[in-house]
């Protein structure tokens, strides 16, 4: 089904390890995004990027970098993950320009545990 | 400025009640206000959206209140169902350029039998 898929599901890693965080979409979208969600906080962006080749910060990027590979992929590096990572990863996707649909796809997300 | 305030944080309804959940929000910037439902394990999915040239949306049980002047939205769940236990997040955004989602904090919703 079309739609935005996130590998893994669950990592658990040990503090100073890094790893990638893999998403990707096959609606064509334009614009992509990382959140976290955290019990309490709600969703709060990381990075996004509008187009392939671009990418901008958002409200937490600290910690944090990404790659937006080509129009499909958006991947989110952790370089040395802290405790305070520990979370669950939300990657979106939405087609720019679409005046009728300014609603996000979500990923199922990743349960990322530092110890 | 960039804040959405949601309340209440947990709400248990009775089968059939009405639920009902509401947010605010500072920027007079924003002009989209979706609702987002998550199931435990599952990512988001948007429910229904308003903007706020109307004052109220539905979509079968559901329905947006929207309130301009008072800078507050709200969504009401009318015959709640056991189905419709689940994490409501509301957001705001701009429209113009590429916008992104303020979130709310969340609302855990249960309906008892």
């Amino acid at each position: 089904n079309a739609g935005v898929t996130q590998t893994p599901k669950f990592q658990v890693l040990k503090t100073g390890q890094s790893m990638t965080l893999q998403c990707a979409q096959d609606m064509n979208h334009n614009s992509m995004y990382w959140y976290r969600q955290d019990p309490g906080m709600g969703l709060r962006l990381i990075y996004y990027s509008a187009s392939e080749g671009t990418t901008d910060k958002g409200e937490v990027p600290n910690g944090y970098n990404v790659s937006r590979l080509n129009k499909r992929e958006f991947s989110l590096r952790l370089e040395s993950a802290a405790p305070s990572q520990t979370s669950v990863y939300f990657c979106a996707s939405r087609r720019e320009g679409d005046i009728s649909n300014y609603g996000y796809t979500f990923g199922s997300g990743t349960r990322l545990t530092v110890v | 400025q960039q804040q959405v305030k949601q309340s209440p944080q947990s709400l248990i309804v009775q089968k059939g009640g009405i639920s009902i959940i509401n947010c605010a929000y500072e920027n007079t910037a924003f002009d989209y206000f979706p609702w987002y439902q998550q199931f435990p394990g599952k990512g988001p999915a948007l429910l229904i959206a308003i903007r706020p040239d109307v004052s109220e949306k539905k979509e079968g049980r559901f329905t947006i209140s929207f309130n301009k002047s008072a800078k507050q939205f709200s969504l009401h769940i009318m015959d709640s169902q056991p189905g419709d236990s689940a994490t409501y997040f509301c957001a705001a955004s701009r429209t113009s350029g590429t916008y992104k989602y303020i979130f709310g904090t969340g609302t855990r919703l249960k309906v008892l039998a």
